[in-house]
């Protein structure tokens, strides 16, 4: 099915370093999001931006809906351990049903 | 319940048997989601319930695969005839009615080993 470009594919880093991901499409969206997945979970929704050129924070998380309306990224900074899993942007179109296309995901390594 | 709680949390069966994923959405909320996440992969749409409106099937990825939801309540993914490529977790989410622009809150999904 369709999806979004999601980079990087994954990351390796230390403990207390920033980290940025990105998301591109080939269509507009009317809202992004950003969830995140913990092994053997459902994803949970981080942060959610519904405006062109939007700039939201949730804490250490920091995500933002491109002008274009078919990127977004989001960026954590000072990493911890905990941050560790797979993060998953999402875009939603015109249509009122709540369809979410998802990117295949950034998966985030935090060594200590 | 509190959140979305989906049932078995995983199923292994032999290629050509039929399962059944079963979804309790969160009370009230009138729209449920079902997708497939394979190894590695993002979450792929199947099928979306809104209360009695016809179910959007536009994710199915096949005619061995259906879903039932009556009203608001649980809803029970069928894969008929199963194949090595139905491995995956299948997520269940659901919203509150009119909620459409944010996230919903998605259950543990069931992991799928078809061998």
């Amino acid at each position: 099915g369709q999806q979004l470009n999601q980079s990087p594919q994954s990351m390796f880093i230390q403990e207390g370093e920033d980290v940025s991901m990105n998301c591109t499409s080939s269509s507009i969206f009317n809202t992004w999001l950003w969830y995140k997945q913990d092994p053997g979970e459902g994803p949970v929704l981080l942060i959610a931006l519904y405006k062109a050129g939007e700039l939201t924070s949730n804490g250490r998380l920091t995500a933002q809906f491109g002008i274009t309306r078919k990127d977004s990224f989001l960026n954590i900074s000072a990493s911890i351990p905990s941050d560790v899993g797979i993060y998953f942007c999402a875009g939603q179109g015109s249509s009122n049903t709540g369809k979410l296309i998802f990117g295949q995901g950034t998966t985030l390594q935090v060594k200590p | 319940g509190a959140g979305v709680s989906q049932s078995p949390s995983n199923k292994v069966t032999e290629k050509g048997k039929d399962v059944e994923l079963r979804c309790d959405p969160i009370s009230g909320h009138t729209a449920l989601y079902w997708y497939r996440q394979r190894l590695g992969q993002g979450l792929e749409f199947l099928i979306y319930f809104q209360g009695n409106s016809a179910p959007d099937k536009s994710g199915l990825p096949s005619d061995r695969f259906s879903a039932e939801r009556t009203g608001e309540s649980v809803s029970t993914l069928t894969i008929q005839r199963t194949q090595q490529e139905d491995s995956a977790v299948y997520l269940c989410a659901s919203r509150p009615r009119g909620a459409h622009r944010y996230g919903y809150t998605f259950g543990s999904g069931t992991r799928l080993t078809v061998v």
